[in-house]
């Protein structure tokens, strides 16, 4: 398996531009997450999906994100208009629930907004 | 509010010595924790874990030690290497709950030769 793909691996975009972030999940994996990782912040979860379905999406910023998962394979996140504290790394995950053997991270878009 | 906390943002250890990395947490409902590595620009790999209902496990040169009525956990690496340096992520789970995993901000530990 090529493990979770995320694309693109670096974006640098102007602030009030549409930012769209893609996550094609490992086959098999029923859940799917993107975190966002900040110097400040850490990890931290934006919205997670199971079969799907969006489950909790308490940790996105605002109503400028959003995200969809259209089928078992694809995902992409959102951000519009971006602003450049929006500039991190973001990160798409899949697992098997429950998730025993933790998630398995792809390597993540750096997302630079200007 | 972080409920998992890693107070320690950096570590430097020589090697061939113990590398102690820790972790502790609020949220009482957590029931899993779990070890994560990075290396830069890298996704986060998992590393090792542990249930609630253990206060050990060990795999290989890393060992979790997880103590809960502190809400503490540690991870032991014996002996380090260089391939160690890394930043390590904690993070925790109400596997009775959401499945959700929550991180805490890391520590990047290097190991000199």
């Amino acid at each position: 398996d090529a493990g979770v793909i995320q694309s693109p691996r670096h974006e640098v975009t102007e602030m009030g531009q549409e930012v769209t972030l893609r996550c094609k999940p490992i086959s098999g994996h029923n859940s799917l997450f993107w975190y966002r990782q900040t110097m400040m912040r850490g990890l931290e979860l934006l919205i997670y999906f199971n079969n799907n379905v969006p489950i909790d999406d308490s940790g996105m910023p605002e109503d400028r994100f959003s995200a969809k998962m259209p089928n078992a394979s694809f995902s992409t996140l959102k951000i519009q208009p971006s602003e450049p504290r929006d500039s991190a790394v973001y990160f798409c995950a899949s697992s098997l629930i429950p998730a025993r053997a933790g998630y398995t991270f792809g390597s993540g878009t750096r997302l630079t907004v200007v | 509010d972080q409920q998992v906390k890693q107070n320690s943002p950096s570590l430097s250890v020589q090697e061939g010595r113990i590398s102690i990395l820790n972790c502790d947490y609020t949220n009482s409902m957590f029931d899993y924790f779990l070890w994560y590595k990075k290396y830069p620009a890298e996704g986060p790999t998992f590393l090792i874990s542990i249930s609630s209902i253990k206060d050990k496990n060990e795999d290989g040169r890393f060992t979790v030690f997880l103590n809960k009525s502190a809400k503490h956990l540690s991870l032991h690496i014996v002996p380090s290497q260089p391939g160690d340096s890394a930043v390590y992520f904690c993070a925790a789970s109400d596997q009775g709950g959401s499945e959700k995993l929550v991180f805490g901000k890391g520590t990047k530990l290097t190991v000199n030769p």
